[in-house]
């Protein structure tokens, strides 16, 4: 999908109910994992990050899955709220690199009043 | 927002023309970037700085330069801007968070080439 807006994945969901946003990551080498939220007109914002020997990490209302052996990132949002829609992307670091990042194309949540 | 600013937010220009975007950030952060973000694309790195007068350039480099002669400003040129050029630009700095080392984005800067 795109980076912002057009042919993007989307996730519709209502509010009260929790999403679940995947990434599929493609360097096995990557040890260090970012999620973003992005809403329209604005840059990227820093949601939860994870390391590699970790396999979940929470924070405020998110979550972030980890599975390496299928190279698989989830971030769960619990009580979705309208303040949620947004495009949400994660990012990797480029093969273990310590200030490289690649970054994955987003997906679109909205969330239904 | 970690204290990044990025000047101009919207610009238009022809095609030919010189351009300078600007990142300005408050923290004393070693490392800056500059992204554009496209349609089809995620973010793609254009070029980056660790230090003053150190950069190095990212997978979109072409017909773009970059300069950063004191720690807060960080300068991405187009020497000759072409439509092709038409994007959003982020600036970001790399910040160690709880894990790894986070990026922080500023607020972007909206180029139509004409």
């Amino acid at each position: 999908g795109e980076s912002v807006g057009l042919h993007l994945p989307t996730l519709s969901v209502q509010e009260g109910d929790n999403s679940i946003i995947n990434c599929a990551y493609s360097n096995s080498a990557s040890d260090y994992f970012i999620w973003y939220k992005q809403e329209s007109g604005k840059g990227p914002q820093f949601i939860i990050d994870i390391r590699s020997n970790m396999d979940k990490r929470q924070g405020q209302r998110v979550t972030v899955l980890l599975n390496k052996t299928v190279k698989h990132l989830s971030l769960q949002i619990a009580a979705t709220q309208p303040g949620d829609s947004a495009v949400y992307f994660c990012a990797e670091n480029s093969g273990g690199s310590n200030y490289k990042l690649t970054f994955g194309k987003g997906t679109l949540l909205t969330v239904n009043p | 927002d970690a204290g990044i600013t990025q000047s101009p937010r919207h610009k238009v220009t022809e095609t030919g023309t010189p351009v300078t975007l600007r990142c300005h950030q408050t923290e004393n952060h070693r490392y800056m970037y500059w992204y554009r973000q496209d349609p089809g694309h995620g973010l793609r790195l254009i070029h980056y700085s660790y230090g003053v007068k150190d950069t190095d350039k990212g997978e979109v480099s072409d017909g773009y330069s970059v300069s950063r002669s004191k720690t807060e400003d960080f300068l991405l040129t187009l020497e000759s801007a072409t439509s092709s050029q038409t994007s959003v630009y982020f600036c970001a700095i790399s910040e160690t968070s709880g894990v790894g080392e986070t990026q922080y984005f500023g607020p972007g800067t909206r180029l139509l080439v004409l």
